[in-house]
């Protein structure tokens, strides 16, 4: 079953824009990650936020997590064409450490 | 340093036909390992895990099958493709060694595209 949801699932801006995507889930979590997807590659490991924090950075990513909302967001400042991909989220339910993973935003940045 | 190795890296294979795609894990002990599908424009769908040679867990049930012959080996299998079959198949690996405890990222391999024709 597909645990979290991201929105939306296109995102197309310039170069230079802010990015945001959310991710909505339906269970009580322990954790929630986001991963970005180049087309036609595997996944690889952004960031990890538990459910006892609230914000964390990472260079130019800002990821939020509201727990009473059960939703989470990305935020990619200063975007650039290489960011262009897919950014999935990936929370794993109360009781299970396995992640499962929503269906992604795809974003396109145009230089 | 971790590297995670899958092959082929593409595979058209006929309905009926047999499959096997292996998956390596170098840098690391007693990772937990993951096959994942990915239908196209779809999320991942987690097929089967493990957390130790011979213990594999499946999350679908479908004509495949998956076995950890060596600890950081991992092989997903199936006697007859179906159509349905085709898809993106993912390899992963997490450090965690036995699932319960502080989880880990997952570590991806670079992919296997599978048309069943």
């Amino acid at each position: 079953s597909q645990q979290g949801e991201e929105d939306p699932q296109a995102l197309s801006i310039q170069e230079g824009e802010n990015a945001t995507m959310n991710c909505s889930y339906k269970t009580s979590i322990n954790n929630l990650q986001w991963y970005r997807q180049n087309s036609g590659r595997g996944l690889v490991h952004l960031i990890l936020i538990r459910s006892n924090e609230r914000e964390k950075h990472s260079g130019r990513l800002r990821v939020t997590l509201d727990t009473s909302k059960k939703s989470s967001s990305l935020l990619i400042t200063a975007s650039r064409a290489a960011d262009t991909a897919s950014y999935f989220c990936a929370t794993d339910e109360r009781g299970s450490y396995i992640p499962t993973f929503g269906r992604g935003t795809s974003l396109i940045v145009h230089p | 340093s971790q590297t995670i190795h899958q092959w082929p890296a593409t595979l058209v294979q006929p309905v009926g036909s047999p499959l096997s795609l292996e998956c390596t894990v170098e840098g690391t002990s007693n990772p937990n390992l993951y096959w994942y599908r990915q239908a196209a424009g779809r999320g991942l769908q987690l097929l089967f895990y493990s957390v130790g040679i011979g213990q594999i867990s499946s999350e679908v049930p479908q004509n495949l099958s998956a076995s950890r012959p060596q600890d950081r080996q991992f092989i997903l299998s199936s006697k007859k493709l179906l159509l349905s079959d085709s898809g993106f198949y993912l390899c992963a690996w997490s450090r965690l060694g036995v699932l319960g405890a502080t989880p880990y990222e997952q570590y991806f391999g670079p992919g296997t595209r599978l048309t069943v024709t």
